[in-house]
């Protein structure tokens, strides 16, 4: 199956500072990569989508100068919370799509990483 | 109209009961639906995809279609204890890449 590998799966930093969180497939390249963030009890909210070798395009209100994201490879796509503040602390997750399994697109859908909560404080 | 509603729930089900859990969407163009199971703390995890009208199952749980009524389901069997957990609808408006979730229905499983 396909596998998601999100890092770090926790991590706290001082405000003012900035905080790179990668997301990688394993096993699959992944054509295009989804950065969300969900906040306690509430769904997840799609921030930006990332296509390799191409500029993400962000969704509405998400500020694409703060939330840097870059998607270098099929295999890699990392976010950068600059200039955190503690209203950016959120859980924060990837989620890749490609097409894997025998027969390549037979199985074509989401999956996602692990999460990483961030605390700024 | 949200694009995904769900119930918030919390929706409880005796131990071995049937769960069902429901959702709609407003985008008659939606290809592809999907639920997803998500436990306090961690990220949402695939439990079934469906694209066409109609039931699909797999093991305990069987995803609806109704695309006339643009309208999916899971329904979980003889649900345990571990079942308890807020479960995402999710679909893709538009028939493009991108997903759009529900705000999840929380689901208790009582022994």
């Amino acid at each position: 199956g396909a596998v998601v590998s999100q890092h770090p799966s926790r991590v706290i930093c001082k405000s003012g500072t900035s905080v790179k969180i990668e997301c990688r497939s394993l096993d699959f390249q992944a054509t295009t990569m989804f950065w969300y963030r969900q906040f306690p009890k509430q769904s997840l909210m799609l921030m930006a989508t990332s296509n390799e070798g191409s500029k993400a395009t962000y969704e509405q209100g998400v500020e694409k100068d703060k939330f840097l994201i870059n998607h270098a490879s099929l295999t890699l796509s990392t976010l950068t919370v600059t200039s955190a503040h503690p209203e950016d602390s959120s859980f924060y997750i990837c989620s890749a799509r490609g097409a894997w399994g025998e027969g390549g697109a037979s199985n074509y859908g989401y999956t996602f990483g692990s999460g990483t909560r961030l605390t700024v404080v | 109209q949200k694009e995904v509603e769900q119930n918030s729930g919390p929706l409880s089900v005796p131990e071995g009961a049937i769960a069902s859990l429901n959702c709609t969407y407003s985008d008659r163009v939606s290809q592809s639906f999907f639920w997803y199971r998500q436990y306090s703390g961690k990220s949402p995890e695939l439990i079934m995809s469906i694209y066409s009208n109609g039931d699909k199952e797999d093991g305990r749980f069987t995803a609806q279609l109704n695309k006339a009524s643009q309208y999916v389901s899971l329904l979980i069997r003889d649900s345990q204890p571990s079942d308890s957990a807020t479960y995402l609808c999710a679909v893709n408006p538009g028939g493009g890449n991108k997903l759009t979730f529900g705000t999840g229905t929380q689901l208790k499983v009582e022994l």
